[in-house]
């Protein structure tokens, strides 16, 4: 398997731009999270899925962010308008199900900088 | 979900043990304790988790204390590659699915 994919793996854009950061998961994992890394703030959870529906969004920062699972092979994380202070690396990560055993399976990130 | 503490910074040197605590005093009965780890320029990967026994895996090994309130990750002979930050973290019964980080600890090896 070729792990949880994401792109862009770098993005650089103005503030006021749209960004759209995507993931594909494992195959056959149920569960899809976001997270948000910065030096400040540490690693932060956005936002996750259970079976494409969203479970918690209590982490999304903001009405500018939104995330979507349209299907299970495919997921988005949008900012629209982006501010200079959205810079950060993105994961998406993915895990197979319901357990406090399962663990979870991450990708190499979204460099995001917003100037 | 129940917090856990954990030295900011380590230093080892290659091929010698290292020890890395972390302290859950609030630990819940069925709260699983999982070690996650970020090497530079990577996303978190999974190292151990465990209940009450001692784990041994092919990356590292989990000592648990008997009344569970700490652990310890041990890596039985650090390398260069094994310079990252590690995260202890705990799942909670009755908690959601998401895994909640905290700041870790940044381990240094030296050559």
């Amino acid at each position: 398997d070729a792990g949880v994919i994401q792109s862009p793996r770098h993005e650089v854009t103005e503030m006021g731009q749209e960004v759209t950061l995507r993931c594909k998961p494992i195959s056959g994992h149920d569960y899809l999270f976001w997270y948000r890394q910065t030096m400040m703030r540490g690693l932060e959870l956005l936002i996750y899925f259970n079976n494409n529906v969203p479970i918690d969004d209590s982490g999304m920062p903001e009405d500018r962010f939104s995330a979507k699972m349209p299907n299970a092979s495919f997921s988005t994380l949008k900012i629209q308008p982006s501010e200079p202070r959205d810079s950060a690396v993105y994961f998406c990560a993915s895990s197979p199900g319901q357990g406090k055993n399962e663990k979870l399976f991450f990708g190499s990130g979204t460099q995001l900088s917003v100037l | 979900d129940a917090k856990t503490t954990q030295p900011n910074s380590m230093e080892s040197n290659e091929e010698e043990p290292v020890h890395l605590p972390c302290n859950h005093s609030t630990i819940s009965g069925t709260d699983y304790i999982h070690w996650y780890r970020q090497l530079p320029s990577q996303g978190p990967e999974y190292v151990i988790h465990g209940l009450t026994s001692n784990v041994n895996n092919r990356m590292a090994s989990l000592a648990i204390a008997e009344d569970r309130k700490s652990s310890t990750l041990i890596l039985h002979r650090a390398t260069l590659r094994d310079a990252a930050v590690y995260y202890c973290i705990l799942r909670t019964q009755g908690g959601s699915e998401k895994l909640v980080f905290g700041k870790g600890t940044k381990l240094t090896v030296n050559p």
